[in-house]
């Protein structure tokens, strides 16, 4: 049982690039979330998808683009990639039982 | 004021001691509080969750809530150097979209 698979584990980008971060869970959950995670920050949702088919800005959307393309798949695209969004993407799903579960993260460097 | 407030510590306590981490909230509509560990460089994992005021035991771990104080804690009992991690509080916003907000989180570090 694997989870959250996030892919990449790491990436450096130059100002300007575009990627696409990939998420997918096998639990059969209905909500999916991308949050960043920057020092003293703590933990800022982006987007997220409360169930197939929709999707709805978080507290820091700017510069970011999200597609759920179906129920098992939640991505995260950078248009145009700033050093602001140097930090650790994190994807998470919940299901009907409390609480999220993590992917292991994708450590995003842009220079 | 940060929904979600937490010290962010360090926080040094002996082995076998009780750490005892704090987290406040202002959203008194808040229903759900949860605390999750993360281990440096690794993703968070869910310890506990918390609804009702008072108190939540599971094993070593005990959550505690007060909603007209709008406080939630973790107390971890006998903690141990693989306690030592930042543990994060959330609260859950709303419902419809089951969004939770993060505190900063609290590094604990327990000393051998």
């Amino acid at each position: 049982n694997a989870g959250v698979t996030q892919t990449p584990k790491f990436q450096v980008l130059k100002t300007g690039q575009s990627m696409t971060l990939q998420c997918a869970q096998d639990m059969n959950h209905n909500s999916m979330y991308w949050y960043r995670q920057d020092p003293g920050m703590g933990l800022r949702l982006i987007y997220y998808s409360a169930s197939e088919g929709t999707t709805d800005k978080g507290e820091v959307p700017n510069g970011y683009n999200v597609s759920r393309l179906n129920k098992r798949e939640f991505s995260l695209r950078l248009e145009s990639a700033a050093p602001s969004q140097t930090s650790v993407y994190f994807c998470a799903s919940k299901g009907i039982s409390q609480g999220y579960t993590f992917g292991s993260g994708t450590r995003l460097t842009v220079v | 004021q940060k929904e979600v407030e937490q010290n962010s510590g360090p926080l040094s306590v002996p082995e076998g001691a009780i750490a005892s981490l704090n987290c406040t909230y202002s959203d008194r509509g808040s229903q759900s509080f949860f605390w999750y560990r993360q281990y440096s460089g690794k993703s968070p994992e869910l310890i506990m969750f918390i609804y009702s005021n008072g108190d939540k035991e599971d094993g070593r771990f005990t959550a505690q809530l007060n909603k007209a104080s709008q406080y939630v804690s973790l107390l971890i009992r006998d903690s141990q150097p693989s306690d030592s991690a930042t543990y994060l509080c959330a609260v859950k916003r709303d419902n419809y979209g089951q969004n939770f907000v993060f505190g900063p989180g609290t590094r604990l570090s327990v000393l051998p």
